[in-house]
């Protein structure tokens, strides 16, 4: 059991060139996200999906898409790099919530370093 | 606007002693909280959590504290070990914001903890 995995660990892109970060999950979990990690800033949303075949926008959703065509992978897309997307890039996973319960607790992947030049 | 706010961005303890993070926030929307820790070069873990109808939830060295009238939470780790040493972000969730666990994150506070 592995958890949630993120490939690659590290990138250097040049201003211009696009990329795809992949996360997978092997916990069969219903929900995905993809975070953001900036000094003094936290960390924040990205796209999140809420099963396959679907997702939608977070708090900061410029410049990236995302899909995700089967269950356990969620796909990040740059695709036209800029600066300011250098940062540290985090997937996370949920269950979906239960009737009449909160299962709010997000599984992270290990991040992903990627600067832009 | 920062709706969660971790105003202590590192704090150092002695092993043994009681290490109190803290974590403020503005949306009175947030009914349910949970704190993260993070060591270097990992992914968050989750920690420990509390519903906005508690003031209290215990989990072994782990406490978390909520006082909903000073939108105020913190979290408590007695004894400290060193093993606590790391970055722990507190993260908020709103009330009907739909099915998913759409979260909010403080900005972390790095604890050392020293021998």
């Amino acid at each position: 059991n592995a958890g949630v995995t993120q490939t690659p660990k590290f990138r250097v892109l040049k201003t211009g060139q696009s990329m795809t970060l992949l996360c997978a999950q092997d916990m069969n979990h219903e929900y995905m996200y993809w975070y953001r990690q900036d000094p003094g800033m936290g960390l924040r949303l990205i796209h999140y999906s809420v099963g396959e075949g679907t997702t939608a926008k977070g708090e900061v959703p410029d410049g990236y898409n995302v899909s995700r065509l089967k269950k356990q992978n969620f796909l990040l897309g740059l695709e036209s790099a800029a600066p300011s997307q250098t940062s540290v890039y985090f997937c996370a996973s949920s269950y979906q919530r239960l009737a009449g319960g909160r299962t709010d607790t997000q599984y992270f992947g290990p991040g992903t370093r990627l600067t832009v030049l | 606007d920062q709706q969660v706010k971790q105003n202590s961005p590192s704090l150092s303890v002695q092993e043994g002693r009681i290490s109190i993070l803290n974590c403020d926030y503005t949306n009175s929307m947030f009914d349910y909280f949970l704190w993260y820790k993070k060591y270097p070069a990992e992914g968050p873990t989750f920690l420990i959590s509390i519903s906005s109808i508690k003031d209290k939830n215990e989990d072994g060295r782990f406490t978390v504290f909520l006082n909903k009238s000073a939108k105020h939470l913190s979290l408590h780790i007695v004894p400290s070990q060193p093993g606590d040493s790391a970055v722990y972000f507190c993260a908020a969730r709103g009330f009907n914001t739909g099915t998913a666990s759409k979260l909010t994150f403080g900005t972390g506070t790095r604890l050392q903890v020293t021998l």
